[in-house]
């Protein structure tokens, strides 16, 4: 699976949209970018994913490059409750194992 | 109603001892998986079972031994435990078996004195 970068940390004001990068230089044409948020002492809760298009749930969008080596998940309005560490996971369609990396650490700030 | 539930949530324990962790899915997923996450806060895949067969197996000691009695339920027997065992280990589950959307269990916190 290929691997990815991200900043260790980032801050958000409550309110403002987070947007949060992702490098995936790598990445092949069957593998999907995934995205996984965890809060403290909490299980990791999936986010969004996708494999070439932008993509919007009700939590996130989802803006994936052309060339498809970065991709972007926005959190639209953050929340003091969207701190979290925010896992960017590229994974093949082949296999269900996810790869977790460092993440990012956002913190929203009142 | 817990979508992934794990038991204990906390287990403290002594080096050498044989201990285990229930994991058990109420979803109806044919997929469920363990994860081990170190004082690094670094998460890592150990196994998957789908419809109780194993098809993740990364390398983890002989020591760790799942478990899957049915799909519902995923336990992970850990025999001679080491200090280097202590961890948070995480259950998740998904429908398929390569894994869209997993869904994480809250995590048991294993301490080996």
């Amino acid at each position: 699976d290929a691997k990815t970068t991200q900043p260790t940390s980032m801050d958000c004001a409550e309110g403002r949209a987070a947007n949060l990068p992702c490098n995936h230089s790598t990445i092949s044409g069957n593998e999907y970018v995934y995205w996984y948020r965890q809060i403290h002492s909490q299980g990791p809760q999936y986010i969004i994913h996708g494999l070439k298009n932008n993509e919007t749930n009700e939590m996130a969008s989802l803006i994936i490059t052309e060339d498809r080596k970065s991709s972007t998940l926005i959190l639209p309005h953050a929340t003091l409750r969207d701190t979290a560490v925010y896992y960017c996971i590229v994974r093949s369609s082949n296999t269900g194992k996810l790869i977790f990396g460092q993440g990012t650490t956002l913190q929203v700030k009142p | 109603d817990t979508a992934v539930s794990q038991t204990p949530k906390y287990l403290v324990t002594q080096m050498g001892n044989d201990k285990s962790i229930k994991c058990e899915q109420n979803l109806g997923h044919d997929t469920m998986y363990w994860y081990k996450q170190d004082s690094k806060k670094f998460l890592k895949i150990m196994f998957s079972y789908n419809n109780k067969e194993l098809i993740i197996n990364e390398t983890v000691p002989n020591r760790f031994s799942p478990k899957s009695p049915d799909k519902a339920h995923l336990n992970l027997h850990i025999n001679s435990l080491e200090l280097g065992d202590s961890a948070v280990y995480f259950c998740a589950s998904s429908q398929g078996r390569n894994g869209d959307e997993q869904f994480f269990g809250p995590g048991t916190r294993l301490t080996v004195l």
